[in-house]
């Protein structure tokens, strides 16, 4: 079945460091690739998506690059801020219209 | 704009007894959802409702009921609570359209926290 595999964390950042969160996935056919993040207390919201190979995902100063060659959708910031600390998953939807999620990964950005 | 809205937020029961949580969505979305948040196994999917009067099992659905009440409303019902079912509840919509457009996306609500003694 459809499967999303990202990094476990916390990762734990500086203010201004450079941030990978890594994504593969295992999929039937052509997913579409979403990250989604969940700020303290609040229920997801949809950060960035692409929806066929090579397209570039951006929201915020994120990206991440559909890779059908290495089934991956990593995401990356080059300079997080505080408000960025969150919980990020990786999420995609296949044949059957449904979402999958990845465990999530918190990042914690530090001053 | 409400969006989707869940209630409660918080509740704690005792093993055997029953609850609903409630879910509305205010956007005349056609799908509905309701999800389950556990520490790093991200959300899973309970049961879903592709449009109003119909509802299909998701990948954990034992031990919950849901009814479509009417476009707005989808409810999660748990009749008989374990404490294997403490977890945070997340509903979710979509409006329906082609799998690669900016409408396939979900809206979620603010979650719900149960916890089952």
């Amino acid at each position: 079945g459809d499967s999303v595999t990202q990094m476990e964390g916390p990762v734990t950042l500086s203010e201004e460091a450079f941030l990978t969160i890594n994504c593969t996935y295992t999929a039937t056919g052509y997913p579409s690739l979403f990250w989604y993040v969940q700020y303290p207390g609040e229920g997801l919201q949809l950060l960035l998506k692409a929806t066929k190979a090579d397209d570039k995902g951006s929201n915020k100063g994120f990206e991440a690059t559909y890779r059908k060659e290495t089934t991956s959708f990593h995401l990356e910031k080059g300079s997080v801020q505080v408000s960025d600390s969150a919980v990020y998953f990786c999420a995609l939807r296949a044949a059957g219209n449904k979402l999958t999620f990845g465990g999530g990964t918190r990042v914690l950005v530090k001053p | 704009n409400a969006g989707v809205t869940q209630t409660p937020k918080f509740q704690v029961l005792k093993t055997g007894q029953s609850m609903t949580l409630q879910c509305a969505q205010d956007m005349n979305h056609n799908s509905m959802y309701w999800y389950r948040q556990d520490p790093g196994m991200g959300l899973r999917l309970i049961y879903y409702s592709a449009s109003e009067g119909t509802t299909d099992k998701g990948e954990v659905p034992n031990g919950y009921n849901v009814s479509r009440l009417n476009k707005r409303e989808f409810s999660l019902r748990l009749e008989s609570a374990a404490p294997s079912q403490t977890s945070v509840y997340f509903c979710a919509s979509r409006e329906k359209g082609r799998p690669d457009s900016g409408a396939n996306v979900l809206t979620f609500g603010a979650g719900s926290r149960l916890t089952v003694l």
